[in-house]
């Protein structure tokens, strides 16, 4: 089946600096990949979405200086967290279609800002 | 825009029993509607889905019902095992490369 691989999968840094988390489909394109983020206990909230090529498109509240989003290519979508601080801590998970409906999670990124 | 409603928040079955879990959509272009497993620490995983031309789907112990009308869908796990414990979301899109709209999370704890 569709495998998307995200890494890192815990990531601990400074407060100030930025990290960068990575989305690969490894067997299929994906034109559109999906950011989310959920606290502890809750549930998946919607980031942005990703289409290869273009811009993204973020959902309403989220900062789109603070949460730069590049789909490159059809097989690679890249979250960078800038100026990260604690309240950025968070569990960050990618999703990936290559066809209609067919959606593939990844395994998710633990962000630690100390 | 789509909202989606589940319950129970949290679970707690013996081993053995069945499992539902139940959840309402509020817009009616929403067709496509999957369930996942979240185990701690790691990424949700597909465990069944259905469409809206379809009533019912089962595999294996798994089984997903879905209410056009009234606008609910359910999960039913039969023979719960402690390896089905998880939080188990659910999910409505309107197709094709649409966004997934989430439920809030049902925490299952299967006792031994």
């Amino acid at each position: 089946g569709a495998v998307v691989s995200q890494h890192p999968s815990r990531v601990i840094c400074k407060s100030g600096t930025s990290v960068k988390i990575e989305c690969r489909s490894l067997d299929f394109q994906a034109t559109t990949m999906f950011w989310y983020r959920q606290f502890p206990k809750q549930s998946l909230m919607l980031m942005a979405t990703s289409n290869e090529g273009s811009k993204a498109t973020y959902e309403q509240g989220v900062e789109k200086d603070k949460f730069l989003i590049n789909h490159a290519s059809l097989t690679l979508s890249t979250l960078t967290v800038t100026s990260a601080h604690p309240e950025d801590s968070s569990f960050y998970i990618c999703s990936a279609i290559g066809q209609p409906d067919g959606y593939t999670f990844g395994s998710g990124t633990r962000l630690t800002v100390v | 825009g789509e909202n989606v409603e589940q319950h129970p928040s949290t679970l707690s079955v013996q081993e053995g029993d069945s499992a539902v879990i139940k959840c309402t959509y509020s817009d009616s272009a929403s067709n496509y509607f999957p369930w996942y497993k979240q185990e701690l620490g790691k990424g949700p995983q597909l465990i069944i889905d259905i469409r809206s031309n379809v009533g019912e789907k089962k595999d294996q112990r798994i089984a997903v019902t879905l209410n056009k009308t009234a606008k609910h869908f359910s999960l039913h796990i039969t023979e719960t095992q402690p390896e089905d414990s998880a939080v188990y979301f659910c999910a409505a899109q309107k197709g094709g490369f649409q966004k997934l709209v989430f439920g809030t999370g049902t925490r299952l704890l299967v006792s031994p």
